[in-house]
């Protein structure tokens, strides 16, 4: 299975701030036609996860541009500007290139 | 508007099997897409577990193989989860989701909490 890794484990903020997720995979992500299958997850307390970002850098319907993806191969960037309260809680990217998909193991973002 | 709503047993004793049921609405889910269950154990690790396709293939992580089977009724809009032999280890809360072309989820439930305990 492809190993997900995500850096930092947790993320203290303060509002205002600009941050970076990392996501890193165990083989590229990238298949035979080129085509790199990472997306990106917020999950809240108490809510289902949802959808960010797909296709490392698509923002999915109604997700604000301070929400932005990056990278290639086996190297991805989320990163948030300007956090506002209703981005705590956790990120997890998704890998959906090769089976079976995986996830990383989640970043939590949290107020200082 | 598409919504996900996951039910099941709550709690399940060591050796038996889970059902769960995900009831979809407002997409028939023999337009498209697949069909997923995923689950989060205690600790907050995600496992994609399988789906079932608009047109009722399967596919399963091969680490749960010989213990799944994802199956659906058309006429109720419903997909379901079956795990069997269970053990504490598959204490989770159980989510299902919907599967876009480009292997993302873009809609998911709001999760069933499940635990295996004698």
């Amino acid at each position: 299975d492809v190993v997900v890794t995500q850096t930092p484990l947790s993320l203290p903020v303060s509002f205002g701030d600009q941050v970076s997720i990392s996501c890193r995979s165990s083989q590229s992500l990238a298949n035979s036609y080129g085509n790199t299958y990472l997306s990106w997850y917020l999950h809240k307390p108490g809510q289902s996860p949802q959808l960010l970002i797909y296709g490392i850098s698509n923002r999915f319907s109604g997700v604000p541009d301070r929400f932005s993806g990056s990278g290639s191969g086996t190297d991805f960037i989320l990163k948030i500007s300007t956090i506002k309260p209703e981005d705590l809680g956790m990120y997890y990217c998704l890998q959906g290139t090769h089976q079976p998909w995986t996830f990383g193991g989640g970043t939590k973002l949290e107020i200082k | 508007d598409v919504q996900l709503q996951e039910s099941g047993p709550g709690l399940v004793k060591p050796s038996q099997s889970l059902s769960l049921t995900c009831t979809v609405t407002g997409y028939s889910i023999t337009s498209d897409y697949a069909w997923n269950w995923i689950r989060q154990f205690p600790g907050n690790k995600l496992e994609w577990m399988g789906y079932i396709n608009y047109s009722g293939s399967t596919s399963y992580n091969p680490s749960l193989k010989s213990r799944i089977s994802i199956t659906r009724d058309t006429s109720k809009n419903q997909f379901f989860l079956q795990l069997n032999s269970v053990t504490t280890e598959d204490t989770a809360t159980y989510y299902c989701a919907r599967e876009e072309y480009e292997y993302y989820f873009d809609y998911w439930g709001q999760g069933t909490t499940l635990t295996v305990s004698s």
